[in-house]
């Protein structure tokens, strides 16, 4: 069964600087997709990242990138030079599939960081 | 561009009504999903839908019926509210598999 684990309920970070949010999940599907969301305090869900299961090179958007360690069943967000506005709730998510019918996209608990000035 | 929209944004029942929440999307996606939210738990998910006339359970189905007549709508039933059920509910869609979904603005939906 698809799992996903966020082991750090809260995490602070000095603006400017980077910060790691940890994601370890569990498949037994070889094909999969990871994401990351980020939730501001105004509620709304924005999408940072996706990393496939078959890519080859991490991946990256900006400030975001993604330490995807395959073997170890990780995920990780790396925010590089944490501005005010990454305080949020950040989540990890999962998609497993895709077959004809069956397409779950299950998510983590969630790590709120809180950046500092 | 309206993308998902979900109605109502609020609402308070009494324990055993039922309800409908409605999602709709206007971006001709396939895949449609609906979660709950509560503190500490991050999003679950309780039905999702791969197609017109497809849903399947997810997390935590008990106590919600969905159905997917067409691919802009996928309407979230509560058959009779508890207080378990309290929570913000998200509706979510995507185009296919390797996308990411997007969200409507959720539903808080408290029952006394």
């Amino acid at each position: 069964a698809q799992k996903i684990t966020q082991t750090q309920p809260g995490m602070f970070v000095q603006e400017k600087e980077a910060v790691t949010l940890d994601c370890t999940y569990d498949t037994s599907d070889p094909s999969y997709g990871l994401f990351w969301y980020k939730q501001p305090s105004s509620g709304e869900m924005i999408f940072l990242i996706y990393q496939g299961s078959y890519d080859q090179q991490n991946a990256t958007e900006g400030r975001y990138s993604l330490n995807f360690q395959k073997a170890r069943k990780s995920a990780n967000l790396v925010i590089s030079a944490s501005q005010l506005g990454d305080s949020a709730m950040y989540f990890c998510a999962m998609r497993e599939g895709p077959k004809t019918s069956y397409d779950k996209v299950i998510f983590g608990p969630g790590t709120s960081l809180s950046v500092i000035p | 561009n309206a993308g998902v929209t979900q109605t109502p944004k609020f609402q308070v029942l009494k324990t055993g009504q039922s309800m409908t929440l409605q999602c709709a999307q206007d971006m001709n996606h396939e895949y449609m999903s609906w979660y709950r939210q509560d503190p500490g738990m991050g999003l679950r998910l309780i039905h999702y839908s791969v197609g017109a006339g497809i849903t399947d359970q997810g997390e935590v189905p008990n106590g919600y019926n969905v159905s997917r007549s067409t691919t802009e709508d996928f309407p979230l039933r509560l058959l009779s509210a508890a207080p378990s059920q309290t929570s913000v509910y998200f509706c979510a869609s995507k185009p296919w598999e390797n996308q990411p979904q997007h969200f409507g603005d959720g539903t808080r939906l408290s029952i006394l």
